[in-house]
C-alpha cells in the first residue's frame, strides 16, 4: 500500500482540454512536492506546497496543498503536447523524518495535438 | 555540472553477482536517497542517509547495502543480485525538502 496514492494513473486528453490529478493520503505531511519526470530522465521539482490551505500558480498549472495537509492536487489548464510526463506528488510524512521523501506511484499524462 | 551524477548510466549483470551503483553530489546536502522505479509503483526508497556515517533503511531495503563515508559519495551495493532487482535506480538528494535527482541507472540482472 502506497502511503501517497496518486489519481487517476493514466490520463490522455486532447491538447486544450483541462486536467486534475490528485494526491491523496491518510497521513499528515510537512509539505508536499510534484515533480514531473520525462522518459530516460530523474523527476524534476516544479513546486512545494508547504501551508494547509496554500494554493500556488505556475504558468498554466496550480497546486492545492489541503486543509489538513494530507492531500494535494494539481490543475492543468489548456492542455499542451509539452506537458505530457509522468507527474509525482512526494512528501515527507510527519511522523517519517523531516527530510525523507516518499513518493507516489504517479500520473502518466499525455496530450495529445 | 553541478548536481548529482550517476554511474554507471546502464548496467548489465548475471545473478548472484555483486554490484555497486554509484553516486555523487557536487554540493554538501546532508541528506541523500536511494530509489528504484518500477512500472506500476513509482519511486520507492530504499536507503536514505542522514549525514555521512548515518544511513537507515527505507521501503524496500532487503538485498542492498549502503555506505556514506563521504558528505558527497553515496554508493548502493547490490550484494546478490536477483532478477527482481532489475529497474531503474535513482539517487537523490535533498535541502529544505527539496529533491535532486540525479538521470538514473538502467540496471538489468540476467
Amino acid at each position: 500500500t502506497q502511503l501517497l496514492e496518486q489519481s487517476p494513473q493514466f490520463l490522455s486528453i486532447q491538447e486544450g482540454e483541462n486536467l486534475t490529478v490528485y494526491c491523496n493520503s491518510s497521513s499528515v505531511f510537512s509539505s508536499l512536492q510534484w515533480y514531473r519526470q520525462e522518459p530516460g530522465e530523474g523527476p524534476v521539482l516544479l513546486v512545494t506546497v508547504v501551508t494547509g490551505g496554500e494554493v500556488k500558480k505556475l504558468k498554466r498549472l496550480t497546486f492545492q496543498f489541503g486543509d489538513a495537509r494530507k492531500d494535494s492536487s494539481l490543475h492543468i489548464t489548456a492542455a499542451q503536447p509539452g506537458d505530457t510526463g509522468l507527474y509525482l506528488c512526494a512528501g515527507p510524512p510527519i511522523s517519517g523524518g523531516y527530510n525523507k521523501l516518499i513518493f507516489g506511484a504517479g500520473t502518466r499524462l499525455a496530450v495529445h495535438p | 555540472d553541478a548536481g548529482i551524477t550517476q554511474s554507471p548510466r546502464y548496467k548489465i549483470t548475471e545473478t548472484g553477482r555483486q554490484v555497486t551503483l554509484m553516486c555523487h553530489q557536487t554540493w554538501s546536502h546532508s541528506y541523500m536517497f536511494w530509489y528504484r522505479q518500477d512500472l506500476g509503483h513509482g519511486l520507492r526508497l530504499i536507503y536514505y542517509s542522514a549525514a555521512a556515517d548515518i544511513t537507515d533503511k527505507g521501503e524496500v531495503p532487503d538485498g542492498y547495502v549502503v555506505s556514506r563515508s563521504k558528505t558527497e559519495n553515496f554508493p548502493l551495493t547490490l550484494e546478490s543480485a536477483t532478477r527482481s532487482q532489475t529497474s531503474v535506480y535513482f539517487c537523490a538528494s535533498s535541502f529544505r525538502e527539496k529533491g535532486f535527482f540525479g538521470q538514473g541507472t538502467r540496471l538489468t540482472v540476467v
